[in-house]
């Protein structure tokens, strides 16, 4: 079946870098968009990236700061962040994006917790 | 950025009950070809989101069918017509139509 599952959150200090992964399986990984999408702790959902082809889109929040890739050999999607700050702690979830009839998020990764202290 | 208001976003509902959960949009969010990008999303607790509505009313596989969504332009409805107690959640709309994709605040659904 469809799997997504993340990886690579963890406490990380105001300023450094972290890069989340999320591996594919259970579907042609190459032939789909990617999306992050991200959730505060106690808050609502934002959209982070989303990688389609070459392009590549963010966020106004991670804008420059964030950078969405992929790695179709290994049907991984990755997320590398640096100049974290406490803002940016949440949980991380990566979501297929469905492009043929619409434009949504089928399925979701169980997510992975980024948070950002000193 | 699209802005996407949620009401109520609280939603108390005896079981057997109907909810209905408002989405309205800063801008319309049909598209040339005729369809409204606008995703409804379900937050069971502890889980990840899941989708329940695609194109405004078009039911996700194995969605069950007393999830209903409607509506055009910058106005939207999620209507559930029974409330069952695995109902309880947390509901999102989201535009899709253009970058950045924006979700409303979101309806917490409880049971009564």
């Amino acid at each position: 079946q469809v799997q997504l599952v993340e990886s690579g959150g963890g406490v990380v200090q105001p300023g450094r870098s972290l890069r989340l992964s999320c591996a594919a399986s259970g579907f042609s990984f190459s032939t789909y968009g990617m999306h992050w999408v991200r959730q505060a702790p106690g808050k609502g959902l934002e959209w982070v990236a989303v990688i389609w082809n070459d392009n590549k889109y963010y966020g106004d929040s991670v804008e420059g700061r964030f950078t969405i890739s992929r790695d179709n050999s290994k049907s991984t999607l990755y997320l590398e962040m640096n100049s974290l700050r406490a803002e940016d702690t949440a949980v991380y979830y990566c979501a297929r994006g469905n492009y043929g009839s619409g434009n949504y998020f089928d399925p979701w990764g169980q997510g992975t917790l980024v948070t950002v202290s000193s | 950025d699209v802005v996407m208001t949620q009401s109520p976003l609280s939603l108390p509902v005896t079981p057997g009950e109907p909810a209905y959960i408002s989405c309205r949009s800063s801008q319309s969010l049909l598209h040339r070809n005729g369809n409204n990008y606008l995703d409804w999303y379900l937050q069971k607790p502890g889980q990840p989101p899941q989708l329940l509505i695609y194109l405004g009313s078009n039911r996700a596989s194995g969605v069950p069918d007393r999830f209903s969504g409607s509506g055009s332009g910058t106005d939207f409805t999620l209507k559930v017509s029974r409330v069952e107690p695995e109902d309880v959640g947390v509901y999102y709309c989201m535009q899709a139509l253009q970058t950045p994709y924006t979700f409303g605040q979101g309806t917490k659904l409880e049971i009564k």
